[in-house]
């Protein structure tokens, strides 16, 4: 079983609609919890950090199950440029160890007009 | 401030071969690392350098070493390369916490082909 499991789409959906993604992560002892983004072609960027208490970034939710181990990212009134992939990243033992990060395999999400 | 640069951008390499990645930031960060993103996979650790001196051994780091030259720069180098080894290389930097991580920024990647 991979550590950090994704959907891996894509997830095609009309501009203005919401979609969401959930991510399941193995490791019950894991502390911190991200979203990154990857554009094409591209390096990926952090999106948002995901706290226990659920955080927004704008038209961004994303929300933390720890008795279920996954985490969920909420898109609200998609925009053309939120097409990209998504990865869901876990710290994996809560100690930092140098920060290693696990990432998942990331969903993709196309936005057509 | 350029963050995390990282040459070459591209190269193809014939079985065998070796060849040096570099990586440098400018961010002042201890940490650093590097992965391989392969179709389906996601990004895999290879090595990481959690402050100058240091380097570990990530999940995948069979075929690959690394050199933690100074506080800005981490080299990964194929000594003898493989297709297996054909992936896309990311170089990454973060602060160091005792605890829980911080944002790794990456940098632009580098395209490998072995043939």
């Amino acid at each position: 079983r991979k550590e950090v499991e994704q959907d891996p789409g894509p997830f095609n959906v009309p501009e203005g609609a919401t979609v969401a993604f959930n991510c399941t992560y193995s490791n019950s002892a894991s502390q911190s919890f991200f979203w990154y983004r990857q554009d094409c072609r591209k390096e990926p960027k952090l999106l948002m950090s995901v706290y226990s208490s659920g955080n927004e970034d704008g038209r961004f939710t994303a929300q933390l199950n720890r008795a279920s181990q996954y985490i969920s990212l909420l898109i609200r009134d998609s925009k053309l440029s939120d097409s990209a992939t998504y990865l869901c990243v876990v710290n994996p033992s809560g100690i930092s160890a140098g920060n290693m990060l696990t990432f998942g395999g990331g969903t993709r999400l196309m936005v057509k007009p | 401030n350029a963050g995390v640069t990282q040459t070459p951008k591209f190269q193809v390499l014939k079985t065998g071969q070796s060849m040096t990645l570099q990586c440098a930031q400018d961010m002042n960060h201890n940490s650093m690392y590097w992965y391989r993103q392969d179709p389906g996979m996601g990004l895999r650790l290879i090595y990481y350098s959690a402050s100058e001196g240091t380097t570990d051994k990530g999940e995948v780091p069979n075929g690959y070493n690394v050199s933690r030259l100074n506080k800005r720069e981490f080299s990964l180098r194929l000594e003898s390369a493989a297709p297996s080894q054909t992936s896309v290389y990311f170089c990454a930097s973060s602060e160091l916490v005792l605890e829980g991580s911080k944002t790794q920024y990456f940098g632009p990647g580098t395209r490998l082909l072995v043939l």
